[in-house]
């Protein structure tokens, strides 16, 4: 299995909802990300989970929460969110460091109303 | 301050006809360059990975080398599947960390 799988493909949620995005990997890798895309814009990285454990979140803010239960899947849990929040995130995971190359998913299309 | 930079901004060609993407960094501690491959709505498709200069790898009509300052993605006798962006990215020193350029919107007419 060579993939990361994001769920759900497409998402509309108000301000005041809270969601989670859910991404899993089956190819043993050790690390893995978030980012966030605009569009005509190159993926910005939120957080990194290296052996399950949080090593860097870039700033992000506190409505955006990540998870790692296990070394196969990361959460994205949403809150409050504002419109300019609306973007696809990209989960992707790497054998250690990027050095040898991120496995995207396919992405969640998040629009908040 | 550790910088990439990729042109042109997009590239309109006709079928067959090569071309090459440039993609120019200033980074301290280069680890390594990546090349990806992003369709519209969809996440960036890993190409390849260069690690020193001189180096080159090939896929399919893709073509990528590396010197120390830039990298070029060469594509010869491209089809309209090939059309895409281009994110060129690096990683510097035992980080985690890509820089990532705005991209090549590549666009190839039938």
């Amino acid at each position: 299995d060579t993939e990361v799988t994001q769920t759900p493909k497409h998402l509309v949620m108000g301000m005041t909802n809270k969601k989670s995005l859910k991404c899993e990997q089956h190819m043993g890798h050790r690390a893995m990300y978030w980012y966030k895309q605009k569009a005509k814009k190159p993926p910005e990285l939120m957080f990194v989970y290296s052996y399950e454990k949080l090593s860097i979140n870039e700033s992000v803010p506190s409505r955006f929460s990540p998870e790692c239960p296990n070394s196969s899947l990361l959460n994205l849990h949403l809150h409050a969110l504002q419109p300019e929040d609306s973007a696809l995130y990209l989960c992707a995971s790497s054998r250690g460091t990027p050095n040898y190359g991120y496995t995207f998913g396919s992405g969640t299309r998040l629009t908040v109303v | 301050e550790d910088q990439v930079t990729q042109s042109p901004e997009a590239l309109r060609l006709q079928e067959g006809e090569s071309s090459s993407l440039n993609c120019s960094y200033t980074v301290s501690g280069l680890r390594g360059l990546f090349w990806y491959r992003q369709d519209p709505g969809k996440g960036p498709e890993f190409l390849f990975t260069l690690y020193s200069a001189g180096e080159e790898k090939e896929k399919e009509r893709l073509k990528a080398t590396l010197t120390k300052k830039e990298s070029f993605l060469h594509i010869t006798a491209p089809k309209p599947e090939d059309s895409a962006t281009y994110l060129c990215a690096v990683s510097r020193d035992s980080n985690y960390q890509l820089i990532w350029g705005a991209g090549t919107k590549l666009i190839i007419k039938p």
